[in-house]
């Protein structure tokens, strides 16, 4: 079945520091969901894209879906501690099916 | 409001015992989904479900069985309990047949198999 690789798989950061992430598959994907996960808790939508180029923000968060429509990436400015968790890309092939889940980039914030 | 709620949140059980997740969603959506999330937190859908098609991953073992009793809850039952179902299970809900707004999780289930 498809897949999506996510990198980096981890990252380290300063607090205040901007944080780039991104998400490539093989297939071409119509659309594509970011979702940040934090301990004990399920995934949470932060920025859904439907247009292949399309740029689109939610706070410090900005995402973009590539021209390709293989890829994504997310971007985090100025990143505070509660930026912490799980970054999961999930991407859809078609419409109507299931969207596919990447296997996460794990943010840490340092004070 | 909790969106999508599911229950038990810690389920501890032994081997061999059959066991239920109960999921409610109150967001009018109509199709609802299971997700396990192992150990390396992969996510991996187990069953999609509306009211005209329940779609199974084929590497879901036939002990997993999901129950609708109506369009707002999609139980998941599982059947003589092995280790390696150890993972936390989520519920999730969308739009039927769409992908907009993506899905809305549950918070999981951690099920510990001992």
């Amino acid at each position: 079945g498809q897949q999506l690789n996510q990198s980096p798989q981890s990252m380290f950061i300063q607090e205040g520091e901007d944080v780039s992430m991104n998400c490539t598959s093989s297939s071409i994907f119509n659309t594509w969901l970011w979702y940040k996960q934090e301990p004990g808790e399920g995934p949470v939508l932060l920025i859904a894209l439907y247009k292949a180029g399309e740029l689109t923000s939610n706070g410090r968060l900005t995402a973009q879906f590539g021209i390709t429509r293989k890829d994504s990436f997310l971007n985090i400015s100025a990143s505070i501690p509660s930026d912490v968790g799980i970054y999961f890309c999930a991407g859809q092939l078609n419409y109507g099916q299931n969207f596919v889940f990447g296997p996460g980039t794990r943010l840490s914030v340092l004070p | 409001d909790t969106a999508v709620s599911q229950t038990p949140k810690y389920l501890v059980t032994q081997m061999g015992n059959d066991k239920s997740i109960k999921c409610e969603q109150n967001l009018g959506h109509d199709t609802m989904y299971w997700y396990k999330q192992d150990s390396k937190k992969f996510l991996k859908i187990m069953f999609s479900y509306n009211n005209k098609e329940l779609i199974i991953n084929e590497t879901v073992p036939n002990r997993f069985s999901p129950k609708s009793p109506d369009k707002a809850h999609l139980n998941l039952h599982i059947n003589s309990l092995e280790l390696g179902d150890s993972a936390v299970y989520f519920c999730a809900s969308s739009q039927e047949g769409t992908g907009f707004g993506g899905y809305t999780f549950g918070s999981g289930t951690r099920l510990t198999v001992v």
